[in-house]
């Protein structure tokens, strides 16, 4: 079946360090690809997403590019700040519909 | 993004009693709602998926007759977790879809069954 990997955490950061979290998935068909951040005490918020190959996906500093190649949704930002601590899950849809396949999240402290 | 406001955000309750979860869109209607649960270290788990106005469809191996699910209105769709045990212990969210291309989350329910 369809599923989302993404690597454990936590991840511990210096501020102003760079930040990959790692995401592959398996799917059938052409899935369209999330990533989501969860602040402390938040509900889940969308943070950016591709929807078929070679897109790349960006908001506030973070990017994304969809490898269908290697299967991978990495996500990237080249300086974090103390903000950025929260749980960032990776996930994929199919059909173009709301129904998600989530990973586990993985949690980013970063340190001032 | 639209605000959904899902309450409580943390609940205890002792073992047998049967809790209810809220969840609701607050600037937008809510055709969709999903319920998922989330286990310490793993991955959000679909429990179920309701159209406002009909029955909720259940994913496997959730059981439909210990986690009860409403959407009677377009803004608000509760869970009830009848009968609770420990095991029911977890982080439960909804997520609330307008008939757009995007849902958005609630906060989230930490369950706690002593």
């Amino acid at each position: 079946g369809d599923s989302v990997t993404q690597m454990e955490g936590p991840v511990t950061l210096s501020e102003e360090a760079f930040l990959t979290i790692n995401c592959t998935y398996t799917a059938t068909g052409y899935p369209s690809l999330f990533w989501y951040v969860q602040y402390p005490g938040e509900g889940l918020q969308l943070l950016l997403k591709a929807t078929k190959a070679d897109d790349k996906g960006s908001n506030k500093g973070f990017e994304a590019t969809y490898r269908k190649e290697t299967t991978s949704f990495h996500l990237e930002k080249g300086s974090v700040q103390v903000s950025d601590s929260a749980v960032y899950f990776c996930a994929l849809s199919v059909a173009g519909g709301f129904k998600t396949i989530f990973g586990a999240g993985t949690r980013l402290f970063v340190k001032a | 993004g639209a605000v959904v406001s899902q309450h409580p955000s943390r609940v205890i309750c002792k073992s047998g009693t049967s809790v209810k979860i809220e969840c609701r869109s607050l600037d937008f209607q809510a055709t969709t709602m999903f319920w998922y649960r989330q286990f310490p270290k793993q991955s959000l788990m679909l429990m179920a998926t309701s159209n406002e106005g009909s029955k909720a469809t259940y994913e496997q191996g959730v059981e439909k007759d210990k986690f009860l699910i409403n959407h009677a209105s377009l803004t608000l769709s509760t869970l009830t977790v009848t009968s609770a045990h420990p095991e029911d212990s977890s982080f439960y969210i909804c997520r609330a879809g307008g008939g757009g291309t995007e849902a958005f989350f609630g906060q989230g329910t930490r369950l706690t069954v002593v």
